[in-house]
This record gives C-alpha cells, structure tokens and sequence, in this order.
C-alpha cells in the first residue's frame, strides 16, 4: 500500500520554466491537498479538491493551476515558475463520507523544487 | 483569516523529560489535527482531536475547543522525537486547514 506518492521529489527549474507535479493516492480518498511549506514557516494550503472534478482555491493560489481529472490523482501546475516559488511542496489525502467526516489526513513526502 | 500560534518555537530536552507543546487559535474550528514533521522531512499525522483528550503511547494531546487551543504532551522522550511539532486546524465553514508554524524539538541523549 502506497500511500501518498508524489512525483518527482527533487527539480531544478529555471525562471519562466512550466512544470507539473504529481500526486497519486491509492487510499480512495475523496479529499486532495497541495500546500507549499518555507524554511522556518508551517504549511500554506495551494488548492485542494473535494473530488474529481473539482478544485478550490487555498491560502496562496496565485500562480500555480491544479486538476483533478481522475479521483486518484491530483496535479500542481507552475505555468511561468519565479524564484519565490522556491519550496517543497507536500501533497494530502483523506477520506470524506457519509459518517467518515474529519478523516486525518495522510501526507506524501515532498517535492523539493528549486527555481533559479 | 484565521490565527494559528505555537509555543514554544524552539525546545531543547534530555532524554528522558517531559514536555508540553501548545496550540493556540483565533477562530472555532472543527478539526485540529497534530503533526510530526521528522528530520527527513516526512509528515506524520499524530492526532485527529477536535476536542476532548486522546492518548498514544507517550504521546497524549488536549483540546479545549471552547477556549481555543489545544495541548500536545511527549512524555518520557526520546532522540527519535526530534522534529518539527504542527497543529493544523479547519475552520468550521470550509475545507482548508491552517497550519501553525510549528514547535522545533531536539532531544538529546
């Protein structure tokens, strides 16, 4: 049992490059994360999703793009990548349903990205 | 938007102590969640508590929804405690969670 996969965990890019960073789950869970987290700073939530299909916007949305086309999968979008995009993203999952709310939720272990 | 504070930043410990790390939150809440973040980097959800008190092994936690914060005990530590302590909360309207900026713990041998 997997987990929370993301995918890659380490890039470099340079400025105005695009990227894509994947998050798969194989838990079945309705409920996806991607948050980005800075040195000495707690995690800041980037878009979530409530289920295929769907996608909301977090704390700190600007500049990035998310999509939720399969259940199991949910994909974080850097279009034009800035230096202050420089962070490691950590993706989550959890389960929601009837009788199932406020399920924890389950972390993969970060892509670390770096933007020159 | 909502206000999430821990304390202390910073803890220090000798193997073997006790300690208590807190949560503090500006708005009602209908999930808090405690996490460990290892050295490596790697997230570990240690508590689901939204109110109430829950135990596990040495680790037990507190939330007092009402007053708006929420306690994290480690007892009798241990080197592998080590890391990064976070509560992360979810307002009562919404799915985002909020996440402190976290109790760094070092305990030494």
């Amino acid at each position: 049992n997997a987990g929370v996969t993301q995918t890659p965990k380490f890039r470099v890019l340079k400025t105005g490059q695009s990227m894509t960073l994947l998050c798969a789950q194989d838990m079945n869970h309705e409920y996806m994360y991607w948050y980005r987290q800075d040195p000495g700073m707690g995690l800041r939530l980037i878009h979530y999703s409530v289920g295929e299909g769907t996608t909301a916007k977090g704390e700190v949305p600007d500049g990035y793009n998310v999509s939720r086309l399969k259940k199991q999968n949910f994909l974080l979008g850097l279009e034009s990548a800035a230096p202050s995009q420089t962070s490691v993203y950590f993706c989550a999952s959890s389960y929601d349903g009837p009788g199932a709310r406020y399920q924890p939720q389950h972390f993969g272990d970060g892509t670390r990205l770096s933007i020159l | 938007g909502i206000q999430v504070e821990q304390s202390p930043p910073d803890l220090i410990l000798q193997e073997g102590a006790n300690s208590t790390l807190r949560c503090n939150f500006s708005d009602s809440v209908n999930n808090l969640q405690w996490f460990h973040q290892n050295p490596w980097g790697q997230l570990i959800n240690l508590f689901y508590i939204p109110s109430g008190t829950k135990q596990n092994g040495r680790l037990s936690a507190t939330t007092v929804a009402t007053e708006r914060y929420s306690l994290l005990y480690i007892s009798s530590s241990q080197t592998t405690d080590s890391g990064v302590y976070f509560c992360a909360v979810e307002l009562s309207i919404g799915n985002q969670f909020y996440f402190g900026t976290g109790t760094s713990l070092t305990v030494i041998p």
